[in-house]
């Protein structure tokens, strides 16, 4: 199947520090990316679909100043935690559905982010 | 009401048995049903997916949608060791996907 590569998988940082994540689909052409985050034992939340060319579109209650996404190109993506605290910590994962295709989506293996 | 509800478990069951997985849903506008698979510290991946109601069988899975109950089922025959993951449901159509908070799934030898 598709590949979707994350990096990095898992990032340590300092509070106030920005942190960049990247989704790139290795084999394919997403026009469409979607942002998660996924806390323990608890469901995938999506934060925010990103399109390629054009502005992303946050879920509600997502802070767009706090999680920048830019998605420049069809196969890469970006989300950058900025001024990241504790309580950003989290497991971050992407996911991109290949332009030909109307059904799946693949996922990445996801971004660790602690947060001292 | 959370729009995809999933019980969290843990579930554990012997090696050969059948697993029943299962999630309810709230809200009928959306015709695509998955189950995901995620073992730890990984990503989702796909086990099956259905449009609309009905089964889908592949190997020893099996996937079901009720509408008029608007329930979800997955349906592991013969489970295996390697089947130990959380197993995630979500209903969603083209750009939207909601998912259920994944159900933990340990198979013991």
């Amino acid at each position: 199947g598709a590949v979707v590569s994350q990096h990095p998988s898992w990032v340590i940082c300092k509070s106030g520090t920005s942190v960049k994540i990247e989704c790139r689909s290795l084999d394919f052409q997403a026009t469409t990316m979607f942002w998660y985050r996924q806390f323990p034992k608890k469901s995938l939340m999506l934060m925010a679909t990103s399109n390629e060319g054009s502005k992303a579109t946050y879920e509600q209650g997502v802070e767009k100043d706090k999680f920048l996404i830019n998605h420049a190109s069809l196969t890469l993506s970006t989300l950058t935690v900025t001024s990241a605290h504790p309580e950003d910590s989290s497991f971050y994962i992407c996911s991109a559905r290949e332009a030909a295709n109307t059904g799946e989506l693949f996922f990445g293996e996801g971004s660790r982010l602690t947060v001292l | 009401q959370k729009e995809v509800e999933q019980d969290p478990g843990p579930l554990s069951v012997p090696e050969g048995a059948i697993v029943s997985l299962n999630c309810t849903y709230s809200n009928s506008a959306f015709q695509y049903f998955m189950w995901y698979r995620q073992y730890s510290r990984k990503g989702p991946e796909l086990l099956m997916y259905t449009y609309s109601s009905g089964n889908k069988e592949d190997g020893r899975f099996t996937a079901q949608v009720d509408k008029s109950s608007k329930y979800i089922s997955l349906f592991i025959r013969d489970s295996q060791p390697s089947d130990s993951a959380t197993y995630l449901c979500a209903q969603g159509g083209y750009n939207k996907l909601i998912f259920g908070a994944g159900t933990r799934l340990a198979v013991h030898p």
